[in-house]
């Protein structure tokens, strides 16, 4: 089993939908949740991070976690054309350790006009 | 500023071949790390440095895997004797101190 599942996808909606990306994590001492962003044949971009459990707004997105249920949650409302990528999770031990990122599988969105 | 840049962008191998890639980090990051991302995968670590200092190779995946930081600036990753299953996207992320990465766009490895 690896130490992050993220199910991949592909994932088709229309613009304005609300879409939600999910991961599981095995790692009891993961602390920071990341979410990157990846276009494609680009290299993937921090779109935001959670510290421990709860929610975290950012605009249209909303990042979501839930530590007993080892449950990662990105929320996008009114998805738009220019959301369509493919979103990483990555969840992170912190604390002394250097960045070293465990990336789940990634979703493909594509958001149609 | 500039970003993190990776060269070539493509590179097209035949087996048994090496090949070098190289990352220009964000002037002045302390960390750079390398990741190998496979097709419809995410990408997976392969080495850090700190500095100069190669700390962590745990990812590379055999000892045709090399990778070099000599100033603390540029890093070259070496495939040696290149393998079909060495076909992905290598990617090079720079961050300041235990800080937020930033990755380049990659370097995409075809190996025939």
């Amino acid at each position: 089993q690896k130490e992050v599942e993220q199910d991949p996808g592909p994932l088709s909606v229309p613009e304005g939908a609300i879409v939600s990306l999910n991961c599981t994590y095995s790692n009891s001492a993961f602390q920071y949740f990341m979410w990157y962003r990846q276009y494609s044949r680009k290299g993937p971009e921090l779109l935001m991070y959670t510290y421990s459990s709860g929610n975290k707004e950012d605009g249209r997105f909303t990042a979501q976690v839930d530590k007993s249920s080892k449950y990662i949650s990105l929320f996008i409302r009114d998805s738009q054309p220019s959301d369509s990528a493919t979103y990483l999770c990555a969840p992170h031990p912190g604390g002394t350790s250097y960045g070293k990122l465990t990336f789940g599988q990634g979703t493909i969105l594509t958001v149609h006009p | 500023g500039a970003g993190v840049s990776q060269s070539p962008r493509y590179k097209v191998a035949k087996r048994g071949q090496d090949v070098a890639l190289r990352c220009d980090p964000i002037s002045g990051h302390v960390s750079l790390f390398w990741y190998q991302q496979a097709l419809g995968q995410g990408p997976e670590f392969l080495t850090y440095f700190q500095n100069e200092a190669q700390l962590d190779k745990s990812g590379l995946p055999s000892d045709r895997f090399f990778a070099e930081r000599p100033e603390g600036s540029v890093s070259t990753l070496k495939i040696q004797r290149t393998q079909q299953e060495d076909s992905a996207v290598y990617l090079c992320a720079s961050s300041p101190a235990m800080s937020e990465q930033f990755f380049g766009p990659g370097t995409r490895l075809t190996v025939l």
